[in-house]
């Protein structure tokens, strides 16, 4: 059933650290998406992706389509980005397979 | 509406009992997803509609579980005889479309314990 891996699972940083979460999986996809998850939140988009690379803000997402491998980078990390970050296969139809997610917790 | 809203927030039901959760997507999309979330993993889908049209069921757990979107907008998803195992929160996403790489937008989502 892991058609999506995440790593690490749990990752504690210090402000300001670069942060990378991977992502690897098994399947064909049409699009990757990551989504960042607030304790007690919803969830929000961050990116999504099918080739290549998007930036947004301090936020870095690049998919390799051939290794089947996507990672987020987090630049200049704050303690409000602490939350938990989920890799998402789309699958037809905008339908998601998600990851388990990665805990970050970002101290100052 | 201004973003996918989800009633109610918590909800706690003793097992057996029947609950209904409701999703508000945002006015004008046309897909409505169901997943459920269990403590400390990913959400997992349950059910997917397109307008009015319920495409792909494939998620729900067990025949105690029915969702309906009967106008294509709000949609309600339905648990008879809940279960302790039942317990999760059950979110719900809406895009415009339902394109492969269109943003999807998430409620809050609701909490549900079965005593």
């Amino acid at each position: 059933k892991n058609e999506v891996e995440q790593s690490p699972q749990n990752l504690t940083a210090q402000e300001g650290e670069f942060i990378t979460i991977n992502c690897s999986y098994s399947v064909g996809i049409s699009a990757l998406h990551w989504l960042q998850q607030h304790p007690g939140g919803g969830i929000v988009s961050l990116f999504m992706l099918s080739s290549g690379k998007k930036k947004h803000g301090r936020l870095i997402a690049t998919i390799n389509i051939q290794e089947k491998h996507s990672s987020l980078h987090i630049t200049a990390s704050h303690p409000r980005d602490s939350a938990v970050y989920i890799c998402a296969l789309g699958e037809y139809g905008n339908k998601l397979v998600f990851g388990a997610g990665t805990i970050l917790r970002v101290k100052s | 509406g201004a973003g996918v809203s989800q009633s109610p927030r918590y909800k706690v039901a003793k097992r057996g009992q029947d609950v209904a959760l409701r999703c508000d997507p945002i006015s004008g999309h046309v897909s409505l997803f169901w997943y459920q979330q269990a403590l400390g993993q990913g959400p997992e889908f349950l059910t997917y509609f397109q307008n009015e049209a319920q495409l792909d069921k494939s998620g729900l757990p067990s025949d105690r579980f029915f969702a309906e979107r009967p106008e294509g907008s709000v949609s309600t998803l339905k648990i008879q005889r809940t279960q302790q195992e039942d317990s999760a929160v059950y979110l719900c996403a809406s895009s415009l479309l339902g394109g492969l790489e269109e943003k999807l937008f998430f409620g809050s989502g609701t909490q549900l314990s079965v005593l």
